[in-house]
């Protein structure tokens, strides 16, 4: 099946601070990108959907300002957390289609601020 | 609102037996149904899509009753291994609307 990276699988970082958490499609374009965040215990929730070369589309409740998102490529997506504080911590993960069909998830990064 | 609901369990189920969950979706237009494994501090993987006719693969078979809007997962002979969460996935082809989760039914297999 095709292959979604996402880096860093891991970070701990002071509060206050940006966390920026790549994905990348490796064998195919992805016109379409997800992120979701997942608290422990719970299931999956998309933040927002983010298409190549237009403005993310947030779900309501996200703040769109604090999660920023820029798909510059058909095969690189990036969310920054910025001035992260420790409600933030929480498992973040990517998928990426091209056919809006099934979908691939990038390995997860799991951030912890402290 | 869309919304794709999965007793959470957890289902608590002896080796080698049959367990079999449900997953209802509020949405007739939804055109696309999967079942995702994940792992506890991993990420989803794709367990099978679900046709309308029903598949299997292995000990896993999927079903679809798209007239009571409900996709159902059943393991046979269940093993160690298959302990997780089961995501029910569907995709209501909305394009930018992406997939929707369910919360996960937990499953774990005893010896």
């Amino acid at each position: 099946g095709a292959v979604v990276s996402q880096h860093p699988s891991w970070v701990i970082c002071k509060s206050g601070t940006s966390v920026k958490i790549e994905c990348r499609s490796l064998d195919f374009q992805a016109t379409t990108m997800f992120w979701y965040r997942q608290f422990p215990k719970q299931s999956l929730m998309l933040m927002a959907t983010s298409n190549e070369g237009s403005k993310a589309t947030y779900e309501q409740g996200v703040e769109k300002d604090k999660f920023l998102i820029n798909h510059a490529s058909l095969t690189l997506s990036t969310l920054t957390v910025t001035s992260a504080h420790p409600e933030d911590s929480s498992f973040y993960i990517c998928s990426a289609t091209d056919t809006l069909t099934e979908a691939f998830f990038g390995q997860g990064t799991r951030l912890t601020v402290v | 609102r869309k919304e794709v609901e999965q007793d959470p369990g957890p289902f608590n189920v002896p080796e080698g037996a049959t367990v079999a969950f449900n997953c209802t979706y509020s949405n007739s237009a939804s055109q696309s149904f999967f079942w995702y494994r994940q792992d506890c501090r991993k990420e989803p993987k794709l367990l099978m899509s679900v046709y309308s006719s029903g598949n299997e693969d292995g000990r896993f078979t999927a079903q679809l009753n798209r007239a009571s809007q409900y996709i159902s997962l059943l393991i046979r002979d269940s093993k160690l291994s298959d302990s997780a969460t089961y995501l029910c996935v569907v995709n209501s082809g909305g394009g930018a609307d992406g997939l929707t989760f369910g919360k996960g039914t937990h499953l774990i297999i005893q010896p």
